[in-house]
């Protein structure tokens, strides 16, 4: 595809319920992210994953919070009994091999939105 | 603990003035530099990056001033124009690392016409 591509653009749940966001990357691309932008907070790294490697988990804030990657491309990122703290804009991002100086496609995000 | 600090917050500017944004770092593995804009809406794109060999880059109206021994780093926006008006984060990481950048909180840019 053009670009990193993120589904939905906009999510609303009540508080307890549970949400997957998804994110396709650019094609070939063997390293994906995500972060969470919230209001004033910059952005959070969550979850990496690179090729066959396993996924760096360190910044999910708690086990409520999974991330999974089919077949080295799309991801979905699960919050399980959502909290109104979880709400926030959702970013994937993807880049070629995954190394440290490397541009980071980012998607458009997903606004999650928890009553 | 924020490893990357940027300031200020926000910015207004008049259009044809220059934009500084400022970042401080704690972390000397860090060898990797980047600026981030954020337009309303769109994910962050990467505008310009350096490296700590070199004190500064630039590539058109933007430059990135580095300052190893004070472990600050700055992008200047020269001749700002309305359409800079963004937000702007700078980030940082380390070859051999988590290879994961880190992000500074982010500053919103506004040029008035």
């Amino acid at each position: 595809g053009a670009g990193v591509s993120q589904s939905p653009s906009n999510k609303v749940t009540e508080k307890g319920k549970d949400v997957e966001l998804r994110c396709d990357p650019i094609s070939g691309h063997t390293a994906l992210y995500w972060y969470r932008q919230s209001l004033g907070q910059g952005l959070e790294f969550l979850i990496y994953f690179q090729g066959n490697s396993a996924p760096d988990k360190s910044g999910l804030p708690s086990d409520r919070f999974s991330a999974e990657r089919t077949g080295g491309s799309v991801s979905t990122l699960t919050i399980q009994r959502t909290q109104q703290e979880d709400s926030a804009v959702y970013l994937c991002a993807s880049s070629s091999t995954g190394q440290s100086n490397e541009k980071l496609f980012f998607g458009s995000g997903t606004q999650l939105s928890v009553l | 603990q924020q490893q990357v600090k940027q300031s200020p917050q926000s910015l207004i500017v008049q259009k044809g003035g220059i934009s500084i944004i400022n970042c401080a770092y704690e972390n000397t593995a860090f060898d990797y530099f980047p600026w981030y804009q954020q337009f309303p809406g769109k994910g962050p794109a990467l505008l310009i990056a350096i490296r700590p060999d070199v004190s500064e880059k630039k590539e058109g109206r933007f430059t990135i001033s580095f300052n190893k021994s004070a472990k600050q780093f700055s992008l200047h926006i020269m001749d700002s124009q309305p359409g800079d008006s963004a937000t702007y984060f700078c980030a940082a990481s380390a070859q051999g690392g988590s290879e994961k950048l880190v992000f500074g909180k982010g500053m919103k840019l506004t040029v008035n016409p």
